[in-house]
């Protein structure tokens, strides 16, 4: 399968702990993406990376949060002293420069329970 | 800033009917729209996408969906809905290069 993967799917973590997740794009797009979906509403956008450059963060993605993408291959997303709020599922995608006006493929999320 | 709604949070429907979910737009220029479908373990899913032309566009799955900039709409439409179909369905438009920004979501079931 060559699709977006995420790792790990689900991740319980106790108040306090720090989480990391990580996200493998479709091998030749140079975009990748962090979304946040709580339940019950679509997913908000957290951050972009072209190759390995980071270019925009949400606003939402207050100082516990960080994102690296060191290669412009894999990404990874940390949540240092994660707090009940931050319990959600945590999509990534990506997207090729000569796609189609941004088309987004995604992975199948890592789904997030703090404790 | 752009947002985009969808008025009906749940719709149910039985299976062989036609099916039809709302979305409106805000932004001012022509915006880029999609519709994704997301089924309970899966990733997000790309049905259908409108740049430009022709209004009325073709995905996949047998779904279609119609731009009307006078009712700032993009409606998804299924003439006959299929025990699959049910999941959750989300609406996004980009006014940029790589920021979606997407609907609440509309929670399809389809009863026997």
């Amino acid at each position: 399968d060559t699709g977006v993967s995420q790792d790990p799917r689900h991740k319980i973590t106790k108040r306090g702990q720090n989480v990391t997740f990580r996200c493998d794009p479709i091998s030749e797009h140079n975009r990748l993406y962090w979304y946040r979906q709580t339940l019950g509403q679509g997913p908000e956008f957290l951050t972009y990376f072209q190759n390995e450059a980071q270019l925009e963060k949400s606003r939402l993605l207050s100082d516990r949060f960080s994102a690296e993408r060191p290669k412009g291959s894999f990404s990874t997303l940390e949540i240092q002293r994660t707090e009940q709020g931050d319990s959600a599922m945590y999509l990534c995608a990506s997207s090729a420069d000569e796609s189609s006006y941004n088309e987004q493929f995604f992975g199948p999320g890592t789904r997030l329970t703090v404790l | 800033a752009q947002s985009v709604t969808q008025p009906d949070i749940h719709i149910t429907v039985s299976e062989g009917a036609s099916l039809e979910l709302r979305c409106n737009y805000s932004y001012g220029a022509t915006p880029y729209l999609f519709w994704y479908v997301q089924s309970p373990g899966q990733g997000l899913q790309l049905l259908l996408k409108y740049f430009s032309g022709d209004t009325l566009v073709q995905g996949i799955k047998g779904f279609e969906a119609e731009f009307k900039r006078s009712q700032s709409s993009f409606n998804l439409r299924k003439p006959s809905v299929h025990w699959s179909d049910a999941a959750e369905y989300f609406c996004a438009e980009s006014s940029n290069d790589y920021k979606l920004s997407f609907g609440a979501g509309t929670t399809v079931t389809v009863r026997a």
